[in-house]
């Protein structure tokens, strides 16, 4: 079965530090990975996607992430922080079908100005 | 850009009330799904719909049903809300293949 983790409930940094949030996924066939960005009382919006190639994808809002296969993972990470960025953010995993959608937890990134 | 609305942001219910939640998209997508939102249990799924009257349970069904009468139009039904049924209900549609979910902005229903 699917499934997604995200290890870290909660992380704080300060503006303008790097941030890196931890994404494992289970799957058993190619997956195709979100990462989806909730602002306080808002839906969902798309940060990147990853369905195949370059392993190192662009997103908007300066926001990348990594596909490592041998390790089962997809983080995001962005160089410098802003307070803007402070929300909740869900890894997802996804088939081909575009049916089923498994989110993680999510991981709630608060920034210290 | 797509759209998908959900009719209404907040809403305030009684136990054991019929509730109806609406949500309608306009890119003519095919699948539609129901999430629900709780702290630290991120989105599970109550249903989703591949096509016009077709259905499939998610992970967590019971005490919802839904209907899909037209392509755009997805709603959830709580038979007889129940205080445990308070939460963030998010809508969300995509096209067929290996494509991204757009979502609603959320309903946030509490049920005294």
């Amino acid at each position: 079965a699917q499934s997604v983790t995200q290890p870290d409930i909660h992380i704080t940094v300060s503006e303008g530090a790097s941030l890196e949030l931890r994404c494992n996924y289970s799957y058993g066939a190619t997956p195709y990975l979100f990462w989806y960005v909730q602002s306080p009382g808002q839906g969902l919006q798309l940060l990147l996607k990853y369905f195949s190639g370059d392993t190192l994808v662009q997103g908007i809002k300066g926001f990348e992430a990594e596909f490592k296969r041998s390790q089962s993972s997809f983080n995001l990470r962005k160089p410098s922080v802003h307070w803007s960025d402070a929300a909740e953010y869900f890894c997802a995993v996804g088939d081909n079908y575009g049916q089923n959608f498994v989110f993680g937890p999510g991981t709630r990134l608060s920034v210290l100005p | 850009d797509v759209k998908v609305t959900q009719s209404s942001r907040y809403l305030v219910k009684r136990t054991g009330e019929k509730v109806f939640l609406e949500c309608v998209q306009d890119m003519d997508h095919e699948n539609m799904f129901w999430y629900r939102q709780d702290p630290g249990l991120g989105l599970r799924l109550i249903y989703f719909s591949y096509d016009v009257k077709m259905k499939e349970k998610g992970d967590i069904p019971e005490g919802y049903s839904v209907s899909r009468e037209k392509k755009e139009r997805f709603s959830l039904i709580l038979e007889s809300a129940s205080t445990n049924q308070t939460s963030m209900y998010l809508c969300a549609s995509s096209p067929p293949g290996a494509q991204r979910a757009f979502f609603g902005q959320g309903t946030r229903l509490t049920v005294v």
